[in-house]
């Protein structure tokens, strides 16, 4: 398994203003994402992070909203830019193709609780 | 986009009452993962299942997969407060590149 941290633990923004969400893992792994989770709702991708290259962002998420950074296999942070209420969601840092593991397993951090006022 | 769907969506039982829930898709799945998710807490894995009719047990959880790999199902027995959570099912997106799609997953309540 891998052991994922995130900080922060949870932050309440001001409108207008930008949040990084650090992800530390505590081996080195391929595949590092980030997914946001809203209210009441399941999981949906925001992006891969690719170490030393550009992120892959999925449909209707963009770099300009959501900077991604991955200087190394064990650390990658996310930017929520420019925040509204509607960014209001608990973000998530998983990890993939963790070494002994199935390669679709992904590993979860505990999450950063965002709120936007 | 290839769907789950889980069913149901809340489920609240008793303490010591047993119960199953779905995860289904029209596609083949290569594997499936279970995750549980406390309040406030992200997912935490339970299993992965690969082999179609393939099944696992954690404790009082059994993990089945459909023979035909599009379907999977989780049974907890004796369930207890403990249990209480977000259960997720994730399968690939499909191609190489190891992304999850999750379910809009069942949240169970125990009561004691």
């Amino acid at each position: 398994s891998a052991v994922i941290s995130q900080k922060p633990s949870r932050d309440i923004c001001q409108r207008g203003t930008s949040l990084t969400i650090q992800c530390q893992v505590d081996s080195q792994v391929t595949m590092m994402f980030w997914y946001r989770q809203q209210p009441g709702q399941s999981l949906t991708l925001i992006a891969t992070a690719n170490q030393g290259s550009e992120a892959t962002y999925e449909s209707g998420f963009v770099i300009d909203k959501f900077p991604i950074s991955r200087p190394n296999l064990t650390f990658s942070t996310l930017t929520v830019s420019n925040m509204s209420p509607e960014d209001s969601s608990i973000y998530l840092c998983s990890v993939g193709m963790v070494p002994w593991e199935y390669v679709d397993t992904q590993y979860f951090g505990p999450g950063t609780r965002l709120t936007v006022l | 986009t290839q769907l789950l769907e889980q069913s149901p969506q809340f489920l609240s039982i008793q303490e010591g009452e047993n119960l199953t829930v779905y995860c289904n898709s029209s596609s083949v799945f290569s594997s499936l993962q279970w995750y549980r998710q406390e309040p406030g807490e992200g997912p935490v894995l339970l299993v992965t299942v690969v082999t179609g009719g393939e099944v696992k047990k954690l404790k009082r959880l059994t993990f089945q997969f459909g023979d035909a790999r599009k379907d999977s199902s989780l049974h907890i027995t004796a369930a207890q407060p403990g249990d209480t959570g977000l259960y997720l099912c994730a399968r690939n997106s499909g191609g190489s590149n190891y992304k999850l799609t999750f379910g809009k997953g069942t949240l169970l309540t125990v009561n004691p």
